[in-house]
């Protein structure tokens, strides 16, 4: 079955610390991956999208995500956490034969000021 | 104004009771979706749409139904609440691209 890892559930960090969260997914074919983040209290918002070209996309808020098709990877980086940052961060897949998400059981971010 | 908007935004109810959950959007998708989250799992898809014609089921739907009253409008229905089905329901439309979520619904069922 289709599914979505992402390694960390919660994470913990310093302001001004760099960030990486990672995902994997396991599906053969060809995708369209995302990552959303969910701030407390507040519904999910789109962070970054890749569907195809330059596999390091840029999102909102300084965020990156590089998709390595042979590791079937797309994680999350920041180069310097900021406490708005705090947040559950999710890794969602989209196989293009179908127009579901998959999704990954979310990462906890808690950035200590 | 929203895009997506969700009523009620928290329910509390009691086992055994028929709970309706609303979604409405102004995106003009046709694609609709709903969604529970718990703790630690992520997201599940309980039914979505892609018409109002076409419905089906997602990787939960037991104990749940839907109805399409519209292209705008996505209702769930708990028929006989129970207490596992405490959680946080999210509607969301999509385009081909991306999917655009409403600000969920906290439902918890005594």
């Amino acid at each position: 079955a289709q599914s979505v890892s992402q390694h960390n559930h919660h994470v913990i960090l310093s302001e001004a610390a760099s960030l990486e969260l990672g995902c994997n997914y396991s599906y053969g074919g060809t995708v369209n991956l995302f990552w959303y983040v969910q701030y407390p209290g507040q519904h999910l918002q789109l962070l970054l999208k890749y569907f195809s070209g330059d596999p390091l996309v840029k999102g909102i808020k300084g965020f990156e995500a590089e998709f390595i098709k042979s590791k079937f990877s797309f994680n999350l980086r920041k180069p310097s956490v900021q406490w708005s940052d705090t947040a559950e961060y999710f890794c969602a897949v989209n196989p293009r034969s179908n127009y579901q998400l998959i999704w990954g059981a979310g990462t906890k971010l808690i950035i200590k000021p | 104004d929203a895009d997506v908007t969700q009523t009620p935004r928290n329910r509390i109810t009691k086992t055994g009771k028929r709970i309706m959950l609303e979604c409405s959007q102004t995106k003009g998708h046709d694609r609709m979706y709903w969604y529970r989250q718990d703790p630690g799992l992520g997201l599940q898809l309980i039914y979505y749409s892609f018409d109002v014609k076409d419905i089906n089921k997602g990787e939960i739907s037991d104990g749940y139904s839907v109805s399409r009253q519209a292209q705008a409008k996505f209702s769930l229905s708990l028929e006989s609440a129970i207490p596992n089905q405490t959680a946080l329901y999210f509607c969301a439309t999509s385009d081909e691209y991306e999917q655009f979520f409403g600000p969920g619904t906290r439902l918890t069922v005594l």
